[in-house]
């Protein structure tokens, strides 16, 4: 199985600053990464296909880069509706695995 | 817009059985690849299954032999059979899909708790 590990577990932030949330997988799964953002209670919603396209309807100050084994996601400027917690999830193989989340709390 | 809607979770006796029903009204779940997700208390994402545009079926290894994915084309639903549960089933269960991408989740249900227990 691919292991996604996802770092930091958590961080705290600012509004306006930029967030970056790291993803690496355990072996080489070229660009085949989705970052998804879950709010309490809800289900997760895909912010990023792909490694780096935009879902549509997504705002543009999320951002995905990377492939290979290393990729980070994003926000340019965080605001307080971002606050919530972000998974990657690789699809290069079964079993799909994700990342271990990171928690994004407001400083 | 794509809408999943689940149901059928609940509490159940550790051993007992339960189905999940994840329904997308108006579409073809035949056209679609869904997959089961399920979120522990507290915890990250864990695939469960996916069912594949030709009925070809996959299973993570933690419920490979006691779930079953399947679905009804005329009823628009996708269903997770779930067999010999166990404490460690306990969590809300997602269904996801997306239209022509295998591993992708663009479309979510609201989720539907199991809960094991006795």
């Amino acid at each position: 199985d691919i292991q996604m590990t996802q770092s930091p577990s958590s961080l705290s932030a600012s509004v306006g600053d930029r967030v970056t949330i790291t993803c690496q997988a355990s072996q080489d799964i070229r660009s085949y990464l989705n970052w998804y953002q879950q709010k309490p209670g809800k289900a997760p919603n895909l912010l990023i296909y792909d490694a780096s396209k935009l879902e549509t309807g997504v705002p543009s100050r999320f951002s995905g880069s990377g492939s290979g084994t290393d990729f980070t996601f994003t926000i340019r400027s965080l605001q307080p509706e971002d606050i919530a917690t972000y998974y990657c999830q690789q699809f290069d193989n079964l079993p799909l695995t994700f990342g271990g989340g990171t928690r994004v709390e407001m400083k | 817009e794509v809408q999943l809607v689940e149901s059928g979770g609940g509490l159940i006796q550790p051993g007992g059985s339960l189905r999940l029903s994840c329904t997308a009204p108006g579409f073809s779940v035949n056209s679609y690849y869904i997959s089961w997700v399920r979120q522990a208390p507290g915890k990250g994402l864990e695939w469960v299954s996916v069912i594949y545009s030709g009925d070809s079926t996959y299973y993570a290894d933690s419920v490979k032999g006691r779930f079953t994915i399947s679905r009804d084309i005329s009823k628009h639903t996708v269903y997770l059979q779930m067999n010999r549960l166990r404490a460690e089933d306990t969590a809300v269960y997602y269904c996801g899909g997306h239209p022509n991408r295998v591993g992708t989740f663009a479309y979510w249900g609201q989720g539907t708790l199991v809960t094991v227990s006795s």
